[in-house]
């Protein structure tokens, strides 16, 4: 069974512009999470999507958004980009809505410079 | 707020030295705590979750228990290969909340 794939791996940006990164979730999982994790910080959530409808959301500006589509695939979206938004992104999926464990994908890497 | 509270933040050990790492927590209703554990670069890897307080789960040589406050994942004889970043997470009830809040980790150092 596939685990969470998120492309691309890696990403270099200049401040000011906009990057989509993009979460495959594990076959049959509705429910796909985003969090930013930074050595400050540590993991923080951006939102979560079940079914095509974004059903939480962290504490972001709007600069960050995401997107769900109908085979449960996810995108999230960062406009104006800046120094600070460079961090590791996780996607995670599960099969349900009740407290089940999350799979996480390896992340993709931006920096903005 | 959901918050969650790991310690030490480093831990280093001698190869087959047992301890335990700590995970305070404050929760509006919890309906699970998680712990992942996170190698360099990789996302992090599921290990438990534990609903009640009272409830112990065991996995090789990793033991996660938990009281109303607290969890702990007690590692027996530790090996080089535990050596990893340990994260505690706890998803509470309140309202719509299905994020989960994450403690900073534990770095876990294991010498041969």
């Amino acid at each position: 069974k596939a685990g969470v794939t998120q492309t691309p791996r890696y990403l270099i940006k200049t401040r000011g512009q906009q990057v989509t990164l993009s979460c495959s979730p594990i076959s049959g999982h509705r429910s796909v999470s985003w969090y930013q994790q930074t050595p400050g910080q540590g993991l923080q959530f951006l939102f979560e999507y079940f079914s095509e409808t974004q059903r939480n959301k962290g504490n972001f500006p709007g600069r960050f958004s995401g997107r769900q589509f109908s085979n449960s695939r996810s995108e999230m979206n960062v406009s104006t980009l800046e120094l600070g938004d460079s961090a590791l992104y996780l996607c995670a999926s599960r099969d349900g809505t009740g407290p089940y464990g999350y799979t996480f994908g390896s992340g993709t890497r931006l920096t903005v410079v | 707020e959901d918050q969650v509270t790991q310690s030490p933040e480093a831990l280093r050990l001698q190869e087959g030295e047992s301890s335990s790492l700590n995970c305070s927590y404050t929760v509006s209703g919890l309906r699970g705590l998680f712990w992942y554990r996170q190698d360099p670069g990789k996302g992090p890897e599921f290990l438990f979750t534990l609903y009640s307080a009272g409830e112990e789960k065991e996995k090789e040589r990793l033991k996660a228990t938990l009281t109303k406050k607290e969890s702990f994942l007690h590692i027996t004889a530790p090996k080089p290969e535990d050596s990893a970043t340990y994260l505690c997470a706890v998803q509470g009830s309140a309202g719509a909340n299905s994020k989960l809040t994450f403690g900073k980790g534990i770095t876990l150092s294991v010498r041969p």
